[in-house]
């Protein structure tokens, strides 16, 4: 089963809003990834904010992590045309399943010029 | 650096043939992934190796798959006999370790369809 389930399923914006995307998953995790894949190929990753972080940034990118709650979301400001792709967060559990990642079904974005 | 790089980007057979998807991971990495993606299932992680070992393999459907790391800098997945229901897209990927918290680096995929 995933571990990660993203929300919403599918999201539709105009150039220039902002999209936010949601993860949550069910069991402890050593760190939590954001990947980004567009038509035809290979997921890539965006950023990874370990358990002990609460927040982290990068270029148009936000993401929080709130373990308490077991859920993650993705923010992307400014949004272009360019950003259309499909989203997935992936969890990594450590321990025993140390460099195995678990991925969400993902969120797909659609943004609109 | 050319990325992970996988062969062939599509492949077409029919029901009962041998597939062969093969994958050079990115050059240093020591760990290595092959994924499935449907739209009904998402992905899927079959199974992965580090330093050519392979870890974990639970995810691998039925006796038919079978994966092979002869080499830090090659692997393989077979399916043998192939079915319509092994249709999707493989992805291999790879990372570095360090400590568990390493993005992995992902090939184009191969689209299989099986008819």
């Amino acid at each position: 089963s995933q571990q990660g389930e993203e929300d919403p399923q599918a999201l539709s914006i105009q150039e220039g809003e902002n999209a936010t995307m949601n993860c949550s998953y069910k069991t402890s995790i050593n760190n939590l990834q954001w990947y980004r894949q567009n038509s035809g190929r290979g997921l890539v990753h965006l950023i990874l904010i370990r358990s002990n972080e609460r927040e982290k940034h990068s270029g148009r990118l936000r993401v929080t992590l709130d373990t308490s709650k077991k859920s993650s979301s993705l923010l992307i400001t400014a949004s272009r045309a360019a950003d259309t792709a499909s989203y997935f967060c992936a969890t990594s559990a450590g321990g025993t399943s140390y460099g195995k990642l678990t991925f969400g079904q993902g969120t797909i974005l659609t943004v609109h010029p | 650096d050319a990325g992970v790089i996988q062969s062939p980007r599509h492949e077409v057979t029919e029901m009962g043939q041998e597939v062969t998807l093969r994958c050079k991971p990115i050059s240093g990495h020591d760990y290595l992934f092959w994924y499935r993606q449907t739209m009904m299932r998402g992905l899927e992680l079959l199974i992965y190796f580090n330093n050519n070992v392979p870890i974990d393999d639970s995810g691998m459907p039925e006796d038919r798959f079978s994966a092979k790391m002869p080499n830090a800098s090659f692997s393989t997945l077979k399916i043998q006999p192939s079915e319509p229901r092994d249709s999707a897209v493989y992805f291999c990927a790879s990372s570095f370790s360090t400590q568990g918290a390493s993005p992995l680096h992902f090939g184009n995929g191969t689209r299989l369809t099986v008819t």
